[in-house]
């Protein structure tokens, strides 16, 4: 069946390390986005991108990072640089830029 | 700047029908989105309201104005799955999806 798969569903990260969070899709999406959910708040993009090899910042793109190298993959960096990165991760991806939103399972990542 | 508001809980009985609203200031507009989500997971889309008026499909229906800057859903029916968040988004004039913070819908047997 074609979705959007994440990994790792939980993750644990010291303070100062990075890490990556993966987001590969099989629907064919052209348009693919990244999310952080935290508690109280709407969804936030980090990133997204509308073509492969190119891609642009969202609203909270300091201290991550991602590469769009193949159609299905969009993989996430959260950086030492971000200050607050414990969060729920979502990747998304639709068809176009107007269409619906197809979301992964997320990724919950803490920081120790 | 943009804003979505939505009550932030709601709660309501087996059975019922509830109605969750949803009001929005953007630059532009390009159509109105709700999508559930379920606590731990992701959210998954109900519909899509870009004229204005009722959309029906099945238990649930959703009403956009785009005068009055405002949507709601309505649930009907109530079963306890329906147990969930309620996310509205408004995408702008740079179709970029702004997001409410979510309606906590919680239903009682």
């Amino acid at each position: 069946d074609g979705g959007i798969t994440q990994s790792p569903k939980y993750l644990f990260r010291k303070e100062g390390q990075n890490v990556t969070l993966s987001c590969e899709q099989n629907l064919n999406h052209d348009a693919m986005y990244w999310y952080r959910q935290d508690p109280g708040q709407g969804l936030r993009l980090i990133y997204y991108s509308q073509i492969v090899n190119d891609f642009q910042k969202g609203d909270i793109a300091e201290g991550y990072s991602v590469s769009r190298e193949k159609k299905e993959s969009f993989p996430l960096t959260v950086t030492s640089a971000q200050k607050n990165p414990t969060a729920f991760y979502l990747c998304a991806s639709s068809m176009g830029e107007a269409g619906e939103l197809f979301f992964g399972e997320g990724s919950r990542l803490t920081v120790l | 700047g943009q804003n979505i508001d939505q009550p932030t809980e709601m709660t309501a009985t087996e059975g019922a029908i509830v109605q969750i609203n949803c009001t929005y200031q953007t630059s532009g507009f390009n159509g109105l989105f709700w999508y559930q989500q379920h606590a731990g997971e992701a959210p998954t889309f109900l519909s899509y309201n870009v004229l204005d008026g009722l959309e029906e499909k099945g238990r649930f229906s959703s009403f956009l104005s785009r005068s009055k800057g405002y949507s709601y859903l309505l649930l009907k029916e109530l079963q306890m799955k329906d147990s969930a968040s309620y996310l509205c988004a408004v995408m702008d004039s740079n179709y970029q999806l702004i997001w409410g913070a979510g309606t906590k819908l919680i239903i009682k047997p």
